[in-house]
């Protein structure tokens, strides 16, 4: 049973390039988070989403970033026009139809640099 | 701000000691849970504790919560090199809240 996948492990783009990291959840689970954390920080909360729906999104930047978890296919984490400061790891986690309070399972991470 | 402070933030001990990590936290909670996150890794899920519960064991691995003065503890028994980690805990206000987390405690275990 694979867990949560995400592609890239690592981006580099230039300053105002797009990036695009993906995330499969876990077979099963139908609940999507993602996470940014820098370095010696613990991580933070981005958005919540279920399929086709973005449940929580208090944690993204009000410009350049989305999210999207469609019907079919993985979640994708955009970044427009990137600046160095969103150089960090994000995470991806997920969990089962119980609701975003209970366990979640996380993916390796993308590692975005931005230069 | 955090919701979980973890203390200390770096801890170095000896393989086969035991290692105690803290976590404090300002308002009420659903649950509070530990993860582990080896460098350059994804977090992984420990244990979960629910605020009607005192105390928790999975393996070596024991976690305590206190409601009453706002804090957990994670205690690992019996450390191993492998214990090598950053130890996070992460917050959950309400049943369908969105986790939490501090900002991780340092373990290192000396072989």
């Amino acid at each position: 049973n694979a867990g949560v996948m995400q592609n890239p492990r690592h981006l580099v783009r230039r300053r105002g390039q797009e990036a695009r990291l993906r995330c499969s959840p876990m077979k099963g689970h139908s609940h999507v988070y993602w996470y940014r954390q820098l370095p010696e920080e613990g991580l933070k909360f981005m958005v919540y989403l279920q399929k086709e729906n973005i449940i929580d999104e208090s944690g993204m930047p009000k410009e350049r970033f989305s999210a999207e978890f469609p019907k079919e296919g993985p979640s994708i984490l955009r970044i427009q026009q990137v600046v160095r400061g969103d150089s960090a790891a994000y995470f991806c986690a997920s969990s089962p139809p119980a609701g975003q309070g209970y366990e979640q399972y996380f993916g390796p991470g993308t590692r975005l640099t931005v230069t | 701000s955090q919701q979980g402070e973890e203390d200390p933030q770096a801890l170095s001990i000896q393989e086969g000691e035991n290692a105690t990590m803290n976590c404090s936290y300002k308002t009420s909670i659903n649950n509070l849970q530990w993860y582990r996150q080896n460098s350059g890794r994804g977090l992984v899920h420990l244990i979960l504790i629910r605020s009607n519960e005192r105390e928790k064991h999975s393996g070596r691995l024991r976690v305590t919560l206190d409601t009453s003065k706002k804090s957990s503890s994670l205690l690992i028994t019996a450390s191993r090199a492998a214990d090598t980690a950053s130890y996070f805990c992460a917050t959950v206000p309400g049943a369908n809240s969105k986790l939490t987390f501090g900002k991780g405690i340092t373990l290192s275990v000396r072989p």
